[in-house]
């Protein structure tokens, strides 16, 4: 039990749906990440919030959209995905973004059809 | 670029040693970790060396040498429960993790 959940673990869409991804961390860190992890491919940071702000790094298409509505809670928006988003989406949080690391939930499967 | 590499896959049997190396070419170096990700599973931290040399705690071990941008993570004892993908990943200037591709480790009895 890492103390990070995701629902739903498993996620079965089409291009024109719409769905939301959703994170919950009980450890009381500030820092929260999405990350999308395909098959023999690095881990992608997709976005980071720090203290429920939004930490501008990454380009990421805008069908993607995160959400963070307390340091507890992180969302990602779906909407008009593409086939080649079908992966495991991985949500982590850190006690800070500087010096600790990072503990995941066990991801949600996307396969988008 | 930044770049992290690994290998893809090794193989070792239980009971022996094995040794998983990282090279990377980073922005930046604000320290390296270690991941433990079993099939379908989060990945799970293992270590974190900031400084060059060994750190150990238990079966494993994490060296680091910064000037060479070179880590490797050693493995005793194997056990049929450490099959597993190992990733490396290497926190920049911007503190931000870049992390290689992982190694899938195949234990054979």
């Amino acid at each position: 039990e890492t103390g990070v959940t995701q629902t739903p673990r498993h996620l079965v869409m089409g291009m024109t749906n719409k769905k939301s991804l959703k994170c919950e961390q009980h450890l009381g860190h500030n820092a929260m990440y999405w990350y999308k992890q395909s098959a023999k491919k690095p881990l992608e940071l997709m976005f980071v919030y720090s203290l429920e702000e939004r930490v501008e790094n990454n380009s990421v298409p805008s069908r993607f959209s995160p959400e963070c509505p307390n340091s507890s809670h992180l969302f990602l928006h779906l909407h008009t995905l593409q086939p080649e988003d079908s992966a495991l989406y991985l949500c982590a949080s850190s006690q800070d973004l500087e010096k600790a690391e990072q503990y995941f939930g066990p991801g949600t499967r996307l396969t988008v059809t | 670029g930044q770049n992290i590499d690994q290998p893809t896959e090794m193989t070792a049997t239980e009971g022996a040693i094995v040794q998983i190396n990282c090279t990377y070419q980073t922005s930046g170096f604000n320290g390296l970790f270690w991941y433990q990700q079993h099939a379908g599973e989060a990945p799970t931290f293992l270590s974190y060396n900031v400084l060059d040399g060994l750190e150990e705690k238990g079966r494993f071990s994490s060296f680091l040498s910064r000037s060479k941008g070179y880590s490797y993570l050693l493995l005793k004892e194997l056990q049929m429960k450490d099959s597993a993908s190992y990733l490396c990943a290497v926190r920049d200037s911007n503190y931000q993790l870049i992390w290689g591709a992982g190694t899938k480790l195949i234990i054979k009895p």
